[in-house]
């Protein structure tokens, strides 16, 4: 199975600044991985996929990158519906998600 | 606009079988694959398993000997069975549709519906 490895656990920012999360594989995925946001009480949404597409109607502050192991979603400028949980997948091998980063407001 | 939403009891023993439906409005179900994942409170999510709407099956090893997926074309439902549950299935349970982006991408989801095991 593969492993993905999210970090930080909690990112605490200010509206307006950058986040940048990581997720590591525990193998490669190639581009196979997703980032969904969660939040509270709500179903996950579709943010990114195919490690960089973004998924219809999803701002462009949103960006994935990565490839292989390492994967990277940053947010140029926290707006105040941007603090939620936010998990990576990967689809390449079988179907595994990360513990998630919960991105709060500091 | 595809909808999703999940029906079922919200409180099953120990030792029963959890069963659970996932009714599909506003597409069809045919030529998709529909997947349940699960998230204990304050944890991750946990992907159980995804169904075609030919019935042909992937599990997560994790549950493969306790889950059990079944699709209704006809009613536009899928469900899944749970078997030999314990304390530790007490999760909310969602359905989802790989609908616009492939394999194993979801991009509808239903709201999710809270399963407590307890006696």
């Amino acid at each position: 199975e593969i492993v993905l490895t999210q970090s930080p656990g909690t990112l605490s920012l200010s509206p307006g600044e950058r986040a940048t999360l990581s997720c590591r594989a525990s193998q490669s995925v190639s581009s196979d991985l997703a980032w969904y946001q969660q939040k509270s009480g709500q179903a996950p949404r579709l943010l990114i996929y195919g490690a960089y597409r973004r998924a219809t109607d999803i701002p462009d502050r949103f960006t994935g990158s990565g490839s292989g192991t390492d994967f990277t979603l940053t947010i140029s400028s926290l707006e105040p519906e941007d603090f939620a949980v936010y998990y990576c997948q990967q689809y390449g091998n079988s179907l595994t998600f990360g513990g998630g980063t919960k991105v709060e407001i500091k | 606009q595809v909808q999703l939403q999940e029906s079922g009891p919200g409180l099953v023993k120990p030792s029963g079988t959890l069963a659970l439906t996932c009714t599909v409005s506003g597409g069809s179900i045919r030529h998709y694959f529909w997947t349940w994942i699960r998230q204990p409170a304050g944890k991750p999510l946990e992907w159980i398993g995804r169904i075609y709407s030919s019935g042909s099956t992937n599990y997560n090893p994790s549950f493969k000997s306790r889950v059990t997926l079944s699709i209704d074309t006809s009613k536009n439902q899928f469900s899944l069975h749970l078997t030999s549950v314990t304390a530790a299935d007490t999760a909310m349970y969602y359905c989802a549709g790989e609908y616009s982006y492939g394999s194993g991408i979801w991009d509808y989801w239903g709201q999710g519906t809270l399963v407590s095991v307890s006696s």
